[in-house]
């Protein structure tokens, strides 16, 4: 089974604080992504990545960065957190090739509070 | 991408079939039809998807009519961890960055009932 891991479940930061979110993906897959959900609004991606080092933006990329230093981990940086990025945040991974990239398969989330 | 149209809830008893109707009348003939869950506080999960022929996996069978304007999502023996909301998505593939992006509507809140 593919498995897409994200660090914490839940997380409280205070406004002005780095936060780092973590994704590790072990089915070798070349495309990664990060989302937000927010009721009403629904999924937006934020960023998306084709290979390691290599990252393109998503809809809504002001505000956060990512990095691709391995083929399995991405992971998020919201370098001065603010409350309006209070949401809950979701890794997915695909295998390359056009088809095969709209099997996402997701992680479980991190629900993320700025206050 | 062709606009899709589901029922806001269906339930379904337990160890019966739940069958999950989408519609999507403005389909092109390069469109996919894919099919997600969410369960609640959990990350989405690709469940199927398919072009023209029926499909069946694991998980599901996905019934695609003739002229590819609806289609159903068949879970054979819902089971009470089946309760989620099912979201029927049609795509064309491209290849390349954004284009990958997932986006789901309110899809239908399907309950299983003991």
């Amino acid at each position: 089974d593919v498995k897409v891991t994200q660090s914490s479940r839940y997380l409280v930061k205070r406004t002005g604080e780095k936060v780092f979110l973590e994704c590790v993906q072990d089915m070798d897959h070349e495309n990664m992504f990060w989302y937000r959900q927010d009721p009403g609004l629904g999924l937006r991606l934020i960023y998306f990545s084709y290979d390691v080092k290599m990252k393109e933006k998503g809809d809504i990329p002001e505000g956060y960065s990512v990095s691709r230093e391995k083929k399995e981990r991405f992971s998020l940086i919201l370098e001065s957190a603010s409350t309006n990025q209070t949401s809950m945040y979701l890794c997915a991974s695909s295998p390359k090739g056009t088809g095969s990239s709209y099997e996402q398969y997701f992680g479980p989330g991190t629900r993320l509070t700025v206050t | 991408d062709a606009k899709t149209t589901q029922p806001t809830s269906m339930d379904c008893a337990e160890g019966r079939a739940a069958n999950l109707p989408c519609n999507h009348s403005t389909i092109s003939g390069n469109e996919y039809v894919y099919w997600y869950r969410q369960i609640h506080s959990q990350g989405p999960q690709y469940i199927i998807h398919g072009l023209k022929n029926n499909e069946t996996n694991e998980m599901a069978s996905l019934i695609i009519t003739e002229d590819r304007k609806s289609s159903t999502l068949i879970l054979p023996h819902a089971t009470l961890r089946d309760t989620a909301v099912y979201y029927c998505i049609v795509r064309v593939q491209k290849s390349g960055g954004s284009n990958y992006k997932l986006t789901f509507g309110k899809g239908t809140l399907l309950t299983v009932n003991p």
